[in-house]
This record gives structure tokens, C-alpha cells and sequence, in this order.
């Protein structure tokens, strides 16, 4: 079974600085899917960033980028100049490439408390 | 933009109480997912539905069930609330499985069981 851990319960970062958040994962399979997902104090989860397994190439979105090190599993989430709107948790997820079954659904890391200092 | 509605955003409940938790999503996605959220353990998937009135269990389904008899509705049912269900409840909705978009989720309900 595929499992994802994020080792840092909490984190903080000062305002306009970057800060990255750390997630691995086991998997034997070579097809999958991974993602970055905010949930503010609003609770809303809201996907910040995905990465195919089989692009080589990091996904960016705007301030948020990964470092995808596939041989490694790990996927780390990078906040650059971070803003006080981005104080959150963090859920890094993984999704098996094979839709049979349950093996399309999302497995939750534990998550990450991000802190923005004014 | 997607819309995944929970009605109630606060919930507090009697232990052996049946408790409905209503999840209305209007992107006519096929797909829906309960989840239960507790700290230190992240999300835990209780029961999904690939399509109306099918259902499967998750990796927690225990205490709980779930009906889906229209497409845009899934709701999740506790059949007599026990203290231990106290959670965060989140829905989610995805187009698909066979596609790779990604789960839209609801606001949240935070049940209380006393």
C-alpha cells in the first residue's frame, strides 16, 4: 500500500521569505500523480500545485513550485516570497495512475502547519 | 467554479443520535468522497461513490454509511453517533476516475458528539 509522510508537524517563515515543505512517499508503481493541497482557517481545501510522475520537468504555479525527485520519492513544496495568506496547512496527496477500484483515490499526508510573521 | 455545498458547517449531536450529513455538488461530477479529518492524522477516507447509488467503503467505514440516489448528493450517515466520531468532515467531488482532476472539496462540518 501507498503511503505519504510529511515530517514537519509545523513550520514557520517570515513574510517575503521562501520556505520549503518536505513530503515523501512510498509507492512501487511508476505511474501516479502527486499534489499540494492549502487548507486555510476557512478549512476549504484548495489544490495549490500537481505533478505527473512521468514529467521530468517541475510543476510551478506562480509563487509555488515542487522539487519532484522521483528515484528519491520526495516532493517537496517550495513558497517563495511568502505572504500572510499563506498561512496554512499543507497536505501533500498521491494518486495511483490505475482508476481500478480505489486505487484512483487520493492518499492524505499528515499535514503541515505553515506560520507567516508579519 | 465548482461548488461542493455541506449544510451544516457546525454540528453537535447526542451519543446514539442517527446524524445525517448532507453534500450537494452542482458540476455534475461523477465522483464523491467522504472524509474525516483529525490532527496528527490528516485525512482518512470514510466511504466514496463512483456514480449514483454505488457505493464503497474507504479506509475507515466503520460506524458509518452513505446513500447516493442522485448524482449531485451524497450523503454520509451515522447510524447511532458515539464521542469517538467527533471530527471534521469534509466532501469532496471529482469529474471523474478516469481523469486526472483533481477533488474539490466542501467547507467542512464539525461534529460534535456529546
Amino acid at each position: 500500500a501507498q503511503t505519504v509522510t510529511q515530517s514537519q508537524p509545523e513550520m514557520s517563515v517570515q513574510e517575503a521569505e521562501t520556505v520549503t515543505l518536505s513530503c515523501t512517499y512510498d509507492t512501487s508503481e511508476s505511474d501516479y500523480y502527486l499534489f499540494w493541497y492549502k487548507q486555510p482557517p476557512s478549512r476549504q481545501m484548495i489544490l495549490v500545485i500537481r505533478q505527473e510522475a512521468y514529467k521530468q520537468q517541475n510543476a510551478t504555479e506562480n509563487r509555488f513550485s515542487v522539487n519532484f525527485q522521483k528515484a528519491a520519492k520526495s516532493f517537496s513544496l517550495k513558497i517563495s516570497d511568502s505572504q500572510l495568506g499563506d498561512a496554512a496547512m499543507y497536505f501533500c496527496a498521491y494518486r495511483s495512475g490505475d482508476y481500478g477500484g480505489s486505487q484512483g483515490n487520493l492518499i492524505f499526508g499528515k499535514g503541515t502547519k505553515l506560520s507567516v510573521k508579519p | 467554479d465548482v461548488k461542493v455545498t455541506q449544510s451544516s458547517r457546525y454540528l453537535v449531536k447526542r451519543t446514539g443520535e442517527k446524524v445525517f450529513l448532507e453534500c450537494v455538488q452542482d458540476m455534475d461530477h461523477e465522483n464523491m468522497f467522504w472524509y474525516r479529518q483529525d490532527p496528527g492524522l490528516g485525512l482518512r477516507l470514510i466511504y466514496f461513490s463512483y456514480d449514483v447509488k454505488m457505493k464503497e467503503k474507504g479506509d475507515i467505514p466503520e460506524g458509518y454509511s452513505v446513500s447516493r440516489e442522485k448524482k449531485e448528493r451524497f450523503s454520509l450517515i451515522l447510524e447511532s453517533a458515539s464521542t469517538n466520531q467527533t471530527s471534521m468532515y469534509l466532501c469532496a467531488s471529482r469529474l471523474d476516475r478516469a481523469n486526472n482532476s483533481p477533488l474539490h472539496f466542501g467547507n467542512g462540518t464539525r461534529l460534535t458528539v456529546t
